[in-house]
């Protein structure tokens, strides 16, 4: 069974530039959920996608924005970047049944932003 | 609301020595606690997670953590580390959907 997949890997963007990354979840899974890891914040939620609907959104501004398509493949835009969005972009994919469920992290998009 | 602490950022311990990972957690609902652990570069792996029945949850690789309602804690413990163990490991709990509050996480350091 192929593991949560997260293109690309690494990257390095221009303050003001916009970014996309992408998520394929573990085939079956319907939930994706985008987190953001920095040194300083830690792991911090961004948003939660299940069917194709947001379901969960955290505390980012509007220039986070994410979407799922009709195969449960998620993708998490940044427009304007910014130095401080310089981080560990993580995907989560969940087989979601409860919340007692766990999550399966891809190995994540390290975005650098000069 | 939902919250974790991690009381301790570095924990460095020798090789075959025990070690236990402090997590303190702040939870106005049914309770699901989670351990991940992740190495340089990677994402994060499960490690082991309590759901509810028996308070101690054992992992496959020697890990085990016990859930303490009173204490409102789920430490983790080995009774002896590998220079493999090298991590940072995150306690999280879960909430509605699939979200994950994460401590700050513990960087374990394993010394020959």
């Amino acid at each position: 069974k192929a593991g949560v997949t997260q293109t690309p890997r690494y990257l390095i963007k221009t303050r003001g530039q916009q970014v996309t990354l992408s998520c394929s979840p573990i085939s079956g899974h319907r939930s994706v959920s985008w987190y953001q890891q920095t040194p300083g914040q830690g792991l911090q939620f961004l948003f939660e996608y299940f069917s194709e609907t947001q379901r969960n959104k955290g505390n980012f501004p509007g220039r986070f924005s994410g979407r799922q398509f009709s195969n449960s493949r998620s993708e998490m835009n940044v427009s304007t970047l910014e130095l401080g969005d310089s981080a560990l972009y993580l995907c989560a994919s969940s087989g979601w049944t409860g919340p007692n469920t766990e999550a399966f992290f891809g190995q994540g998009t390290r975005l650098t932003v000069v | 609301a939902q919250s974790v602490t991690q009381l301790d950022s570095q924990v460095p311990v020798f090789e075959e020595a025990p070690v236990e990972l402090r997590c303190n957690y702040s939870s106005s609902v049914s309770v699901y606690l989670f351990w991940y652990v992740q190495y340089p570069n990677q994402g994060l792996q499960l490690l082991l997670k309590y759901l509810s029945g028996s308070t101690l949850v054992e992992s496959i690789n020697g890990f085990e953590a016990e859930f303490n309602k009173s204490q409102t804690s789920f430490h983790l413990r080995k009774p002896s580390v590998h220079i493999s163990d090298t991590a940072e490991y995150f306690c999280a709990v879960s909430s509605t959907g699939n979200q994950f509050y994460f401590g700050t996480g513990t960087s374990l350091t394993v010394i020959p």
